[in-house]
């Protein structure tokens, strides 16, 4: 299975403080994806980085790809509460069938 | 919004009940997938569409039955569901199934009694 592993499940930090999730997998991948989903809500596209990319920026998040590893970590600065959600990576797979395989997120909370 | 819309945003039906989820996208994608994501469990593809052609059934037992009719829209039939179906319907599309980015709707959140 590729299936991609968050870490830590759950986090929980104050506000202005940064967050880092942790994202593992099994295989080779073309990319890696990074989704937030507010609860109960559909998931939300964060940010893409490709296999050749080792780090990628869009506004306070922060995404480095270790292929090397099979590893990608999330980073966002200056947290808000606004920002609470669980967040998901999603791998696809060199060669694999047309579908994305989702780990099952870091549940992060931003306290006021 | 993400331009992914589906309803009923909630659902509660018994177990000999029919009932169908739809989904509609105005992305103007060609592709559509229906996940299924339970508590405590990684969100599960269920089904995907190119071209309204289903292009992967990921072993979903025969209470589920998707129907895509155009590009635009994506049902998910149901039919003498269990309790364990309980969960949040999540429908996506993409530009193709080239593994790019998915949007994805709000969800049906659905309790089987």
């Amino acid at each position: 299975s590729q299936q991609g592993e968050e870490d830590p499940q759950a986090l929980s930090i104050q506000e202005g403080e940064n967050a880092t999730m942790n994202c593992s997998y099994k295989t080779s991948i073309n990319n890696l994806q990074w989704y937030r989903q507010n609860s109960g809500r559909g998931l939300v596209h964060l940010i893409l980085i490709r296999s050749n990319e080792r780090e990628k920026h869009s506004g306070r998040l922060r995404v480095t790809l270790d292929t090397s590893k099979k590893s990608s970590s999330l980073l966002i600065t200056a947290s808000r509460a606004a920002d609470t959600a669980s967040y998901f990576c999603a791998t696809d797979g060199r060669g694999g069938s047309e579908k994305l395989v989702f780990g099952k997120g870091t549940k992060l909370t931003v306290n006021p | 919004e993400t331009g992914v819309t589906q309803t009923p945003r909630h659902l509660v039906m018994g177990m000999t009940n029919k009932k169908s989820l739809k989904c509609e996208q105005h992305l103007g994608h060609n592709a559509m997938y229906w996940y299924k994501q339970s508590a405590k469990k990684p969100l599960e593809l269920m089904f995907v569409y190119n071209f309204k052609e289903q292009t992967e059934n990921n072993s979903v037992p025969s209470r589920f039955s998707p129907e895509c009719p155009n590009s635009s829209h994506l049902f998910l039939h149901l039919h003498t569901l269990q309790p364990e179906d309980s969960a949040l319907y999540l429908c996506a599309s993409s530009q193709d199934p080239s593994l790019e980015t998915q949007y994805f709707g709000p969800g049906t959140r659905l309790l089987v009694l």
